[in-house]
């Protein structure tokens, strides 16, 4: 079984500034994928970043990077230059063959 | 490349009612899948096709949920008799497989109150 701990309910941040998501999850795949994805109020789920397991170099995507560790099984979010538009709910989730195991989720507020 | 479409995006119905929803997934997408999402909590996996062939069924499909993608395009989900603990937001998904294996898009969702 897979399992996927987002331990910040809700996190804020001011405009410009940085913030940063956690992470952590249990497999016993060897091979399998992370991901971020962003579900803003009342609007689809939309893919923010991924990262494969064997790679060791961390993903960016513009605003966005990840700090996978995976000795330590976690995979934090990094969002830099915060925008009005960041504001939404971040899903963590794996996927090593079909389904994707998402956590709870982390609310972000970003404030003006 | 529409992208994913779901629907209806809002359904209310009565306790014991029978519910339908359907997914369009991206066209040449082989994988069509199916979460719940109850509030406050993440998705969570209920079933996948591959082309026609559903191949998976998690623990929380019940014998009153059913799932058909007959043509192996759109798919269709099914709630009978429904409780009101089957109040979520039904999430559909699609991925390619051989490319982007593991990385699903999903569609708007279709939010389904049981009065």
């Amino acid at each position: 079984a897979q399992t996927v701990t987002q331990s910040q309910p809700e996190m804020s941040v001011q405009e410009a500034e940085t913030v940063t998501l956690s992470c952590t999850y249990d497999t016993s795949e060897s091979d399998y994928y992370l991901f971020w994805y962003k579900q803003p109020p009342s609007r689809q789920m939309i893919l923010v970043i991924r990262q494969e397991a064997y790679k060791q170099q961390n993903a960016t995507e513009n605003r966005f990077s990840v700090n996978f560790q995976k000795a330590a099984k976690s995979f934090s979010l990094k969002i830099s230059d915060s925008q009005l538009g960041d504001a939404a709910m971040y899903f963590c989730a794996i996927n090593s063959g079909y389904a994707l195991n998402f956590g709870k989720g982390t609310s972000l507020l970003v404030t003006p | 490349d529409t992208g994913v479409s779901q629907d209806p995006r809002h359904k209310i119905t009565k306790r014991g009612q029978n519910v339908t929803f359907r997914c369009d997934p991206i066209s040449e997408h082989n994988r069509l899948y199916w979460y719940r999402q109850t509030l406050g909590q993440g998705p969570e996996f209920l079933t996948y096709f591959q082309n026609e062939a559903q191949l998976e069924k998690s623990r929380l499909l019940s014998d009153r949920f059913s799932a058909e993608r007959p043509k192996g395009s759109f798919s269709t989900l099914e709630i009978q008799r429904t409780e009101q603990g089957d109040s979520a937001m039904y999430l559909c998904a699609s991925s390619l497989v051989d490319r982007d294996f593991y990385e699903q898009y999903f569609g708007p969702g279709t939010r389904l109150t049981v009065t």
